[in-house]
């Protein structure tokens, strides 16, 4: 069985801080994959990055970074200069070839982001 | 623009009534998922369809029913069986069974109150 930890259930920073949220997953398969979607006030789940157990090389893409440590079973997401846009409720998924692919989610990480 | 609706956005139903969630896509995706969010929770997969005319259960079925008669279309009916429907209900597509490889899109979800 698979399942992914979101321990952090709410954090409020201040604009322009860093935030960082954290992802621990846990999972018997050899191939798997990461993500991290974004749920916004109106609803819908947006997707933010995709990661595979083979590669490890951490991610940039502007304000938005991840670090996947397979050695701690972690896949951590850190925002750069926090914005009021920001805030949403954060979900890290998992999916492996135990589950036949099907997405398992984290319970997510409401942040608040205040002016 | 292509993507998912669902409708309503709010719906309200007296308790032991069948109610049936409507998604529609325009992206041309053969995979559809049924997922239910809970305050707090993750996402629970309720029902998921590969390919038209064809669909599994997911994690909670029990309590609901699904049909997916046309590629676009995969309506989900909450039945009176379900103990506990009061809950925010999200649909999704991917363009294959990949959807848990590379990557699902959502629609706003439909928040259902039962009283």
């Amino acid at each position: 069985a698979q399942k992914v930890t979101q321990a952090q259930t709410e954090i409020s920073v201040v604009e322009k801080e860093d935030v960082t949220l954290d992802c621990v997953y846990e999972t018997r398969d050899t191939t798997y994959y990461l993500f991290w979607y974004k749920q916004p006030p109106s609803g819908e789940l947006v997707f933010l990055i995709r990661r595979n157990s083979f590669d490890e090389q951490n991610e940039i893409s502007g304000r938005y970074s991840w670090n996947f440590q397979k050695s701690t079973s972690s896949f951590n997401f850190t925002i750069t200069a926090s914005q009021v846009v920001d805030s949403a409720v954060y979900f890290c998924a998992l999916s492996g070839e135990g589950s036949n692919y099907k997405l398992t989610f984290g319970k997510g990480t409401l942040l608040t982001v205040n002016p | 623009d292509g993507g998912i609706t669902q409708s309503p956005k709010y719906l309200f139903r007296k308790e032991g009534q069948n109610v049936t969630l409507s998604c529609e896509q325009n992206l041309n995706h053969d995979a559809m998922y049924w997922y239910r969010q809970d305050p707090g929770q993750g996402l629970r997969l309720i029902y998921y369809s590969q390919i038209v005319n064809d669909f599994q259960k997911g994690d909670i079925a029990e309590g609901y029913s699904v049909s997916r008669e046309k590629k676009e279309s995969f309506p989900l009916t909450v039945t009176s069986a379900q103990k506990n429907p009061t809950a925010f209900y999200l649909c999704a597509s991917s363009i294959d069974w990949t959807g848990g490889i590379l990557a699902l899109h959502f629609g706003n979800g439909t928040r259902l109150t039962v009283t």
